[in-house]
């Protein structure tokens, strides 16, 4: 059975602050690792990690994948109030054909609160 | 592009009855994935349709089914309400054809269940 588990559970940080959060996973015929920032609304996408040692970044945010040692962590510079929210981890397995199976199995989910 | 869009946004049944959710997804996207959230289990997996067949279903009982129509809109339907069926209710969209491509949720459908 596919597995994420995310680290810390919940984390309180100052604004300007740099924040580690960690996926670790385990799935069988793994095709992608993705990063989502879920507010009180439905997740939004941030990353799609599919190769190990290539750092995705987007402004404040960047993530790095090791396929070696099952796990990714997510990266925020200088955080600001509005980065609070629950970031999700999950694995998505490849199917037969190489393809998405876009069954995504998510991580319980690290909730960051940045305070000024 | 508009976003996935998922109806209703809220809903409140009663034991025992039964509930029908809808998704349409982005234009062009023909994976249609659903998906339940509660704060003690996180995100689970329902199932996933592409092109009207269901390809993956999760861990759910069977009073957990679903479908999709020829535009790719997809409904979902729980039968004989529990209380713990109440949920965030999340459908997601993708194109299988896209490399790269990840799933783009819609703002979900909270279910109460008394």
């Amino acid at each position: 059975e596919d597995k994420v588990v995310q680290s810390p559970l919940s984390l309180v940080v100052h604004e300007g602050d740099t924040v580690t959060l960690n996926c670790s996973y385990e799935v069988t015929n793994f095709r992608s690792l993705l990063w989502y920032k879920q507010e009180k609304k439905a997740p939004t996408f941030l990353f799609m990690l599919t190769s190990s040692g290539i750092e995705k970044k987007s402004g404040r945010l960047s993530s790095i994948l090791d396929k070696k040692e099952l796990f990714s962590i997510l990266n925020i510079t200088a955080t600001q109030t509005g980065d609070s929210a629950v970031y999700l981890c999950a694995v998505e397995p490849s199917a037969y054909s190489g393809a998405g199976s876009y069954q995504l199995t998510f991580g319980k989910g690290t909730k960051l609160s940045v305070i000024p | 592009k508009a976003g996935v869009t998922q109806t209703p946004r809220y809903l409140i049944k009663t034991r025992g009855q039964q509930v029908t959710l809808s998704c349409s997804p982005i234009s062009g996207h023909r994976s249609v994935s659903w998906y339940q959230q509660t704060p003690g289990q996180g995100l689970q997996f329902l199932f996933e349709y592409f092109s009207e067949t269901q390809r993956n279903k999760g861990n759910f009982p069977g009073r957990f089914s679903g479908r999709q129509f020829s535009n790719s809109r997809s409904e979902m339907n729980v039968s004989t309400l529990e209380l713990g069926d109440s949920a965030l209710y999340l459908c997601a969209s993708s194109n299988p054809a896209g490399l790269q491509e990840t799933q783009y949720f819609g703002p979900g459908t909270r279910l109460l269940v008394l």
